[in-house]
C-alpha cells in the first residue's frame, strides 16, 4: 500500500517568513495530493490540493509543488501570519480505491508574531 | 451548522461499557468515513461506506462495530475498548462521483477509555 512520509514534524517562523513543508510517496501511479489544514480544536480542512497533470498549483499565499520522478510534493506558505499556525497534513490516495487515503504523520507550524 | 456533526464531542467510558458515536452529514455525499487521530500519529482510516455499504475495513478490531443505516449517518459502536483506544475519531463524507477525493470532516469525538 501507500506510504506517505511528512518533514518536518514541527516548524517555527517568524511572521512574514515562508514555510515548506514535504511529503514523500511510494505509489508511483498515485495521481492526487491534497493538504489539509488543522487548527487547534478543529477538524481538518482541505486547504489546496493538485492532480499529477501539472506539477504546481497557486491560490494566493500558498502553494503546492509535485516532483512525480522523485514522488514527492510540498507545501509553501509565504508571508506566514499566526493565522496560519496549524497542523498540516499531506495525503495521497491508492490507486485502487480513490476513497482510501494514507495521511502523512502531520506538520506543526507555529508562527511567531 | 450544516456540514457533517458528530456526537458526542467527548466521551468517557470504562472498558466494560457500552456506547455509540453518531455521524450525521447535510451535504448530500454518498461516501462516509471515520478515521482515528492519536497523538503524533498519522491519520488512521478505519472503515469506508459508499452508499451505504461498506468498502473498506482497515483490519479494525471488532470491539469497533460500523453502521451505516443510509447515506447520510454513520455510526461507531464501542465495545471493551482498551485505554490505548484513546483518541479522536472523526467523521468524513465524500462525493465518490466528483472525484475530487475532498473530505469533508466533522468536529471529531474526543474518547477516553479508563
Amino acid at each position: 500500500g501507500e506510504n506517505v512520509e511528512q518533514h518536518p514534524s514541527t516548524l517555527s517562523v517568524q511572521e512574514g517568513d515562508s514555510a515548506v513543508i514535504k511529503c514523500t510517496y511510494s505509489d508511483s501511479a498515485s495521481n492526487y495530493f491534497p493538504w489539509y489544514k488543522q487548527e487547534l480544536g478543529k477538524r481538518p480542512q482541505l486547504i489546496i490540493d493538485i492532480r499529477s497533470n501539472v506539477g504546481e498549483k497557486k491560490d494566493q499565499r500558498i502553494a503546492v509543488t509535485l516532483n512525480k520522478t522523485a514522488k514527492h510534493f510540498s507545501l509553501h506558505i509565504t508571508e506566514t501570519q499566526p493565522e496560519d499556525s496549524a497542523v498540516y497534513f499531506c495525503a495521497a490516495p491508492t490507486l485502487y480505491n480513490f476513497n482510501k487515503f494514507y495521511f502523512g504523520s502531520g506538520t506543526k507550524l507555529n508562527v511567531k508574531p | 451548522e450544516t456540514g457533517v456533526t458528530q456526537t458526542p464531542r467527548h466521551l468517557v467510558m470504562g472498558m466494560t461499557n457500552k456506547k455509540s458515536l453518531k455521524c450525521e452529514q447535510h451535504l448530500g455525499h454518498n461516501a462516509m468515513y471515520w478515521y482515528k487521530q492519536s497523538a503524533k500519529k498519522p491519520l488512521e482510516l478505519m472503515f469506508v461506506y459508499n452508499f451505504k455499504e461498506q468498502t473498506e475495513n482497515n483490519s479494525v478490531p471488532s470491539r469497533f462495530s460500523p453502521e451505516c443505516p443510509n447515506s447520510s449517518h454513520l455510526f461507531l459502536h464501542l465495545h471493551t475498548l482498551q485505554p490505548e483506544d484513546s483518541a479522536l475519531y472523526l467523521c468524513a463524507s465524500s462525493q465518490e462521483s466528483q472525484n475530487t477525493g475532498e473530505l469533508f470532516f466533522g468536529e471529531g469525538s474526543r474518547l477516553t477509555v479508563l
